[in-house]
């Protein structure tokens, strides 16, 4: 597709459950970021891929949060013993090398989880 | 820690009027500034960027306006339109580009 493809784009789930977000990124991008925004607030940091490799997890918020991105194209973000804490919408971001430094950043839309 | 602020939270003109959004940093390792745009159900999409050694920049009725000495920066929306409204986001870089900072948004209602 054109577009940084996320799936599913609505998850509910019980506390305690697990999760896994899709993310399929532009063709070609090499840099994906996941960013969670929770409701009135900006997008947070999570983790950011440079290929295959996570160059930076610095914002996954404990190893309950865990992300892959097997051969550098699809990443997946996963969410073990789910809280409610953990709603928000996921969002992932693709980028060329040179967009990681000037901001072109390509969002989806986002995956909304709701842990009841 | 907020890296980013931003204000106003919420903001209403009328059309035709002028919009501005300010935001502030702290941190000097911040190297590139851009700004958001997010639309209900969607994910942000890039307006406009600019980079610390420039004062302005103008893309069609989008402007930034920087001031590296007191660390601030502003988008002004002239001629604002009802399909301006939306949600806005600035951001800022690290020379590193592993992260990006975001404020907390400002909400744009433009009156017809």
């Amino acid at each position: 597709g054109a577009g940084v493809s996320q799936t599913p784009s609505n998850k509910v789930t019980e506390k305690g459950k697990y999760v896994e977000l899709r993310c399929d990124p532009i063709s070609g991008h090499t840099a994906l970021y996941w960013y969670r925004q929770s409701l009135g607030q900006g997008p947070e940091f999570l983790i950011y891929f440079q290929g295959t490799g996570a160059a930076d997890d610095s914002g996954l918020p404990n190893d309950r949060f865990f992300a892959v991105r097997p051969e550098g194209s699809v990443s997946t973000l996963k969410i073990q013993r789910t809280e409610r804490g953990d709603s928000a919408v996921y969002l992932c971001a693709s980028s060329s090398l040179a967009g990681v430094y000037t901001g072109e950043l390509f969002f989806g839309e986002g995956s909304r989880l709701t842990v009841l | 820690q907020q890296q980013v602020k931003q204000s106003p939270q919420s903001l209403i003109v009328q059309k035709g009027g002028i919009s501005i959004i300010n935001c502030a940093y702290e941190n000097t390792a911040f190297d590139y500034f851009p700004w958001y745009q997010q639309f209900p159900g969607k994910g942000p999409a890039l307006l406009i960027a600019i980079r610390p050694d420039v004062s302005e920049k103008k893309e069609g009725r989008f402007t930034i306006s920087f001031n590296k000495s007191a660390k601030q920066f502003s988008l002004h929306i002239m001629d604002s339109q009802p399909g301006d409204s939306a949600t806005y986001f600035c951001a800022a870089i690290p020379r590193t580009g592993n992260q990006f900072y975001f404020g907390t948004g400002t909400s744009l209602t433009v009156i017809p």
